[in-house]
């Protein structure tokens, strides 16, 4: 069965830093391409970023550029986000996607990590 | 950044209806374009790619059409367990973009 399980979120001060994994289970994740997309409370899904199966191509949207950090760990089977000078409106919840192919888009959401950035 | 505009916002409709969901992309995105259906408090399903290819066990009541800017979903006999958000996606280009979500609720 695939899954993917996302954690690491939780509250944080703005400026503060977190870091989020996506574990993959039942596929092997070398083979996909992967994204971040969150959803702020009560918002619609907005894509975050996209690492390549092998890393060569990494993409972010505009507001997180020079902030966030996309990864992966193949031999590891997880993908993370390395979140820093995290602002307000960065609180959502953090879902990694799994792209079947490039010409097919996502095929396949984790359950999502909730991250709140408040004093 | 290319722009999705999904119509209408939200929608009523009864339980064995059919309802359409259109999408507009603000330039041509071919038919890099899929649909996902979220509940809440629940993560997206992916319900289309490539604009009318349904994912691996969707139900076929649920189907897709169009390209270049102008995209459709379709769902059929419409069930209680259809009743939720849907989304539209452009994977033509980065950044990805999203509409901004169709509300259907039960009438």
């Amino acid at each position: 069965e695939v899954q993917l399980v996302e954690s690491g979120g939780g509250l944080v001060k703005p400026g503060g830093s977190l870091r989020l994994s996506c574990a993959a289970s039942g596929f092997t994740l070398s083979s996909y391409s992967m994204n971040w997309v969150r959803q702020a409370p009560g918002k619609g899904l907005e894509w975050v970023s996209f690492t390549s199966s092998s890393s060569t191509y990494i993409y972010y949207t505009d507001s997180v550029k020079g902030r966030f950090t996309i990864s992966r760990d193949n031999a590891k089977n997880s993908l993370y986000l390395q979140m820093n000078s995290l602002r307000a409106e960065d609180t959502a919840v953090y879902y990694c996607a799994r792209v079947r192919a490039w010409t097919d888009g996502i095929d396949f959401w984790g359950q999502g990590t909730l991250v709140t950035v408040s004093s | 950044d290319i722009q999705m505009t999904q119509s209408p916002s939200s929608l009523s409709a009864s339980v064995g209806d059919r309802v359409t969901i259109t999408c507009r992309a603000s330039q041509g995105i071919t038919n890099y374009l899929a649909w996902f259906q979220q509940k809440p408090g629940k993560a997206p399903k992916s319900l289309i790619y490539a604009a009318s290819s349904l994912q691996s066990g969707v139900p076929s009541k649920f189907s897709g059409s169009g390209s270049g800017t102008d995209f459709t979903l379709t769902i059929s006999s419409l069930q209680p367990e259809d009743f939720a958000t849907y989304y539209c996606q452009q994977y033509n280009s980065y950044p990805y973009t999203f509409g901004q979500g169709t509300k259907l609720e039960i009438k």
